[in-house]
Parts: C-alpha cells; sequence; structure tokens
C-alpha cells in the first residue's frame, strides 16, 4: 500500500528566508506525487505535481519540488518566503492506475515571522 | 467559471436532524469527490462519482448518503449523525479521474 510522510508538523521560517517542507512516500509501483496548499477557512489548492519526466517541478507561488525516485522523496522548496504563505501544505501520492484516490500526508503547518 | 461552490459554508445540527451538503461546478468536470477532515488532520475520502455514478465508497457509514443528481451537482446527504461527525466536509471535482482536483471551501460542520 502506498503512503505518505512528511516529518515535519511544524515549520516556523522568518519572512525572507528560504524554506524547504519535506515529503517521503511509500511504493512499490510508480506514483504520481502532488502538493496542495490549505488557507485558513479555505478547501485546497494544487501547487504543483509530478506525474513523470524532469524531476523539478516548478509550481505557483514561486514554490518548486524535486521528485527523487532513490529517496522516494519528493520535498518542497521555496527561495524566499512572505507572510502570504503562511498555510499548512499537504503532499499526497496516488497511483497512475488508481488515480481517483489520492493520499494525502499528516501535514505541515508553515509559519511565517516577520 | 473555476469554482467548486460549497453551502452551506456553516451547519449546526442536532443528532436527529437530516441535512444535506451541497456542491456544484460549472467547469464540465466529469469525476466529483466528497472529503472529510477533521481539524489539524489530512482530508480523507469518502465518496468518488464519475459520470455520475458512484466509483468509490471507503466504507463510509450509512448516515452518510451522497447522490450525484446531474454532472455539476453533488449532494451529501445527513442523517442521525454522531458528533464525531463534525469536521470540514469538502468537495472536489476533476476533469476525470486521477485529473488535477479542484477543492471547494468546504461546509464546516458541527453535531450536537
Amino acid at each position: 500500500a502506498q503512503s505518505v510522510t512528511q516529518l515535519d508538523s511544524q515549520v516556523p521560517v522568518f519572512e525572507e528566508a528560504p524554506v524547504e517542507l519535506r515529503c517521503n512516500y511509500s511504493s512499490s509501483v510508480s506514483v504520481y506525487l502532488f502538493w496542495y496548499v490549505q488557507y485558513p477557512n479555505q478547501g485546497l489548492q494544487l501547487l504543483l505535481k509530478y506525474l513523470s519526466g524532469s524531476t523539478l517541478v516548478k509550481g505557483i507561488n514561486g514554490f518548486e519540488a524535486e521528485f527523487n525516485k532513490s529517496q522516494t522523496s519528493f520535498h518542497l522548496r521555496k527561495p524566499s518566503v512572505h507572510i502570504s504563505d503562511t498555510a499548512e501544505y499537504f503532499c499526497a501520492v496516488s497511483y497512475p492506475q488508481g488515480a481517483q484516490k489520492l493520499v494525502f500526508g499528516q501535514g505541515t503547518r508553515l509559519t511565517i515571522n516577520p | 467559471d473555476t469554482e467548486v461552490t460549497q453551502t452551506p459554508k456553516h451547519l449546526v445540527m442536532g443528532m436527529t436532524n437530516k441535512k444535506s451538503l451541497k456542491c456544484e461546478q460549472h467547469m464540465g468536470h466529469r469525476a466529483m469527490y466528497w472529503y472529510k477532515q477533521k481539524a489539524k488532520k489530512p482530508p480523507e475520502l469518502m465518496f468518488v462519482y464519475s459520470y455520475e455514478k458512484l466509483s468509490i465508497n471507503e466504507s463510509v457509514p450509512s448516515r452518510f448518503s451522497p447522490e450525484c443528481p446531474n454532472s455539476s451537482l453533488l449532494n451529501l446527504h445527513l442523517h442521525a449523525l454522531q458528533p464525531e461527525d463534525s469536521a470540514l466536509y469538502l468537495c472536489a471535482s476533476s476533469t476525470t479521474l486521477g485529473e488535477k482536483l479542484f477543492f471547494g471551501s468546504g461546509t464546516q460542520l458541527s453535531v450536537l
């Protein structure tokens, strides 16, 4: 079975500093990988996704993530964060064949301090 | 229109009440989903509809009853809920199964 582990439940960062949110997955077959962001009192919004091809994926709001098959990781990065990036971030995985079921990690709460 | 609209935004109900949550999208998406999200937890899949037919039921108790009357509308009928059912209920849609999900803002449900 597939599973997703987000190693940090909370990440505090100062404004304009770089940030990395870690995500590791477990699967014996190829997977699709996603990062979603959830702002307070809102639904989830897709930041970026990896389906195949280039392992470096660029998303919205200046975020990017790198797929590393050997380390089964899909870490999210941003070189300089803003106060508005404060939110909950979820890594998710699905199988290409059963892609209607998205399995989410536990989430990482990113807090940007001035 | 690139939105998934959920109503109501907030709902308080007693354990003997019957209520319904509504989800609407006009993006021509043919897959629609219900997720349940408890506070500080990730969303958990409840139901998936594909072309108005139920595709996945994640062993959800029968007090939750989904309905997809047409390709734009998804309902979740609630009856005899328990306090532990209090959560944020999120609707999502995608062009077809497996494509990018568009989420609504959710209905915050409190069961007293």
